[in-house]
């Protein structure tokens, strides 16, 4: 069974504070990807990382993607309030149908 | 523009009574479509997905049951609601938005008394 695991699972900053959350798994993947969920709503995708040692930048958010594609990180420099949210990485199984999700990260961003 | 549509958003049901949530696509034909619940803002866990109408497969025993009478029409249902049924469910397409990509729908949240 592919699992992932995220860390840390509650992170509570200040505005304009840097941060990085991590995505880890024993398993390898042949994609990740990143969601973003506000409370009470479905997950709205950030970014797919494909290749190993990939790096994606999407604006403050910097995403990498592991050498060994059993990992993954974002990184938000200077935070904002508007990144506040629960942050899920996901990766596509084995057979190519289903999405294994992380429990997630919590992250607060405080004014 | 939304392309996955869920309804109720919001339902209080009590113990013992029927469930029906529905979700139906746009934009796409024979999508993979997948049904998650969500507890206490935690991690997605996968209950039901298909490939096709009629095509339905069961990750986790349960009280649910999941039917695709339509190409864009997924059924998430129970013939008797238990308390540990309550929790947020999300309804998602793959290959919607692009290739081996989730869209979500925007959720319905049950409770059961």
């Amino acid at each position: 069974t592919q699992l992932l695991e995220q860390s840390p699972q509650f992170l509570s900053i200040q505005e304009g504070e840097n941060l990085t959350v991590y995505c880890n798994s024993s398993s390898v993947f042949s994609s990740l990807q990143w969601y973003r969920q506000e409370p009470g709503e479905g997950p709205v995708l950030l970014v797919t990382v494909v290749t190993g040692g990939e790096v994606k930048k999407l604006k403050r958010l910097t995403f990498q993607f592991g050498d060994a594609r059993k990992d993954s990180s974002l990184h938000i420099t200077a935070a904002q309030p508007g990144d506040t949210g629960l942050y899920l990485c996901a990766g596509l199984d084995n057979y190519g149908q289903n999405f294994v999700f992380g429990p997630g990260t919590r992250l607060s961003v405080l004014p | 523009s939304q392309t996955i549509h869920q309804w109720p958003a919001t339902l209080v049901q009590p113990v013992g009574s029927p469930l029906s949530l529905e979700c139906t696509v746009e934009g796409t034909s024979n999508p993979n479509l997948y049904w998650y619940r969500q507890a206490a803002g935690r991690g997605l866990q996968l209950l039901f997905y298909s490939v096709g109408i009629g095509q339905i497969s069961s990750e986790v025993p349960q009280n649910l049951s999941a039917s695709r009478p339509q190409d864009r029409q997924f059924i998430l249902s129970s013939k008797k609601l238990l308390l540990s049924d309550s929790g947020f469910y999300l309804c998602a397409g793959m290959g919607i938005s692009g290739a081996n990509v989730l869209t979500f729908g925007a959720g319905s949240r049950l409770t059961v008394l």
